[in-house]
């Protein structure tokens, strides 16, 4: 059974710095992309960062780019995330995905239960 | 890029079929097949319902079905259930500066 488990959310002052992680069982980690989508409170969903099973290509959407940074450890299993310069826009539920079937990070077929970050001064 | 276009709600009464469209634009919905759909509970984490237009994951009952015309795809629910009450999202591949985009979710009340 897939397990996607969160950490590391929590209450931050705008322009600090927070790190994520995510921990994964129940498949070969490195063989699938992840990615972390994240929902600000009582809205949608919006994508973030995405980094394929090897590690060696990323994505982020245009609101994170040049603060927020996507990494993996696959001897670790783990999926990480630091975020720098936080902006109250920041502030959401961030969720851990693991890609379906499909070799890219075009969908989200397993998710974690998310960590909240709050970014308030 | 602005999210993808969803109608803010739906309603129908068990047993009825519903449909949720879902509009993007040529640089997304309408060139690529990589749209997929996700169900989310109040408090709970999204679920998997469509991926590639029009596949089910395992475990996903085919009641759920999903089509694309153009640019808009649809995901349409068949014999409603109230377990199916749920906001329910669209995703797209848009390569460029977005590369991934959702739409703006669409409350599914079950009469």
């Amino acid at each position: 059974e897939v397990q996607l488990l969160e950490s590391g959310g929590g209450f931050v002052q705008p322009g600090g710095s927070l790190r994520l992680s995510c921990a994964a069982s129940g498949f070969t980690f490195s063989d699938y992309a992840m990615s972390w989508v994240r929902q600000a409170p009582g809205k949608g969903l919006e994508w973030v960062s995405a980094i394929y099973g090897g590690g060696d290509k990323s994505y982020y959407a245009a609101s994170v780019k040049g603060r927020f940074t996507i990494s993996r450890d696959n001897s670790k299993n783990t999926l990480s995330l630091e975020m720098n310069s936080l902006r109250a826009e920041d502030t959401a539920i961030y969720y851990c995905a693991k890609a379906h079937d499909t070799p890219g990070y075009y969908d989200f077929g397993s998710w974690g239960q998310g960590t909240l970050v709050t970014v308030s001064s | 890029q602005s999210a993808l276009t969803q109608p803010a709600s739906v309603s129908g009464s068990p047993g009825q079929s519903i449909t949720i469209s879902c509009t993007g634009t040529s640089s997304d919905v309408g060139t690529y097949n990589l749209v997929s759909w996700y169900q989310q509970h109040p408090g709970k984490a999204p679920k998997l319902m469509i991926y590639e237009v029009t596949k089910w994951p395992s475990g996903v009952s085919h009641r759920f079905s999903g089509s694309k015309s153009g640019s808009t795809a649809s995901l349409t629910i068949s014999g409603l259930q109230a377990e199916d009450e749920a906001d329910y999202y669209c995703c797209s591949y848009a390569p460029g500066n977005t590369h991934m985009i959702f739409g703006g979710g669409t409350k599914l009340t079950v009469l």
